[in-house]
């Protein structure tokens, strides 16, 4: 079946510092693969996604490659802010099942001013 | 655009008794899963429900139930509750049911079981 691993936080950073958080997952077919964050007292929100192999998907100054060889869709920012604060999911859908999202374990990010 | 919203927000509730979980889905969206996610763990798809029937079913057990409105709001119902089944229920809906990924969830309604 399918699965996703992601690396355990918490992962304590100070401003303007660079955050990567890895992702690995398992799955038949060709999923599409996304980032999901969950800001303190807020409900689940797509932050990005990629649906094949190769592509990037970008937002709000993040950035994961859906990387076919490896497995792998690391989610990386470059200079992280307070605000950057919450949980990240990485997650996979694959062809045959509608939108069933299989998701990671969450790994909380703090940013520390 | 209103978004998702899932009463109760809190609730207790001792073995063996139900629960039903109530959600609006966003504006102009049409399905609706729902997930449970455990303290600490990811999120878990139970089930999905388009056009008022279910589409797609996780690995929960039967006691396990849903439904779907004309209006596109869903229920979850969960009968002889467990230890095991307190958690943060979320609802999240999309339009459509194919592989876009991108669904709208909702803050969750957390249900502790005594």
């Amino acid at each position: 079946g399918n699965s996703v691993t992601q690396m355990e936080g918490p992962v304590t950073l100070s401003e303007e510092a660079f955050l990567t958080i890895n992702c690995t997952y398992t799955a038949t077919g060709y999923p599409s693969l996304f980032w999901y964050v969950q800001y303190p007292g807020e409900g689940l929100q797509l932050l990005l996604k990629a649906t094949k192999a190769d592509d990037k998907g970008s937002n709000k100054g993040f950035e994961a490659t859906y990387r076919k060889e490896t497995t792998s869709f690391h989610l990386e920012k470059g200079s992280v802010q307070v605000s950057d604060s919450a949980v990240y999911f990485c997650a996979l859908s694959d062809q045959t099942a509608g939108n069933k999202l299989t998701f990671g374990g969450g790994t909380r990010v703090l940013v520390k001013p | 655009e209103t978004g998702v919203t899932q009463s109760p927000t809190h609730l207790i509730k001792t073995r063996g008794q139900q629960v039903t979980l109530r959600c609006s889905s966003q504006s102009g969206h049409n399905t609706v899963s729902w997930y449970q996610q455990a303290l600490g763990q990811g999120p878990q798809f139970i089930f999905q429900y388009y056009r008022e029937e279910e589409n797609g079913r996780g690995n929960f057990p039967p006691r396990f139930s849903g439904l779907q409105f004309p209006n596109y709001s869903s229920e979850l119902n969960v009968n002889a509750l467990e230890l095991d089944d307190s958690a943060l229920y979320l609802c999240a809906s999309s339009k459509g049911y194919t592989n876009t990924g991108e669904l709208f969830f909702g803050e969750g309604s957390r249900l502790t079981v005594l």
